[in-house]
């Protein structure tokens, strides 16, 4: 099955810096690759996301990239304000289920921290 | 957020204990999800549902079964609860056909001594 890792686990950074968070992933037929964020004691919510026809999107202050020959994808957040502090999930689709939705594998998660 | 409860959100039980969440839905979507949550694991998919009587497993579902008897309700059942199965519970929601996007529910803690 499908085999997500996210790196790093703990980020820290200063307000206003950017942050980067990567992730890679096994499966080669996977082709959706959603962002959560989950900040304390909430569920996590989707952030943005991006398929596997697309190299790039972005919304606003993030951005996702994809590169799918060497099996990655990476989340970038610009102007880093305190409340972007919360733990980043990165997931890849395992495929779909009878024909439509999605199975979704999910790496470990970062947390991060801006620091005022 | 999409219209997900989830029920009860904290319950602490006994080992050998059977144990209930459920999750309810007013959106009428299609597929409906169990993870859990445990630190460094990220959310690992439980058992899903793509349709009232349609179920299957995911990847940790050894422990578990679940139930759909009504489009707006997915149940997880623990028929004998364990220390391990101690963990934060997250239903999610996905739209039917052309949407991948999945919502999801308030969370339940579950505490399992």
């Amino acid at each position: 099955g499908e085999n997500v890792e996210q790196h790093p686990s703990t980020l820290s950074v200063q307000e206003g810096d950017s942050a980067v968070i990567k992730c890679t992933y096994s499966d080669s037929a996977s082709n959706y690759f959603p962002w959560y964020k989950q900040e304390l004691g909430k569920r996590p919510q989707l952030i943005i996301d991006i398929r596997s026809n697309v190299g790039e999107k972005k919304d606003q202050r993030i951005a996702v990239t994809l590169n799918k020959t060497a099996k990655h994808f990476s989340l970038h957040i610009t102007e880093t304000q305190p409340e972007d502090s919360a733990v980043y999930f990165c997931a890849a689709s395992s495929g779909p289920i009878k024909a439509a939705g999605n199975k979704l594998t999910f790496g470990g998660g970062t947390r991060v921290l801006v620091k005022p | 957020d999409a219209g997900i409860t989830q029920s009860p959100r904290h319950k602490v039980t006994e080992t050998g204990t059977p144990v209930t969440l459920r999750c309810h839905q007013t959106e009428n979507h299609r597929y409906m999800y169990w993870y859990r949550q445990d630190p460094g694991h990220g959310l690992r998919l439980i058992h899903y549902s793509y349709g009232v009587k349609d179920t299957d497993k995911g990847e940790v579902s050894d422990g578990y079964s679940v139930s759909r008897s009504k489009t707006e309700d997915f149940l997880l059942t623990l028929e004998s609860a364990t220390s391990s199965q101690t963990s934060v519970y997250f239903c999610a929601i996905s739209e039917p056909q052309g949407a991948d996007t999945q919502y999801f529910g308030p969370g339940t803690r579950l505490t399992v001594l």
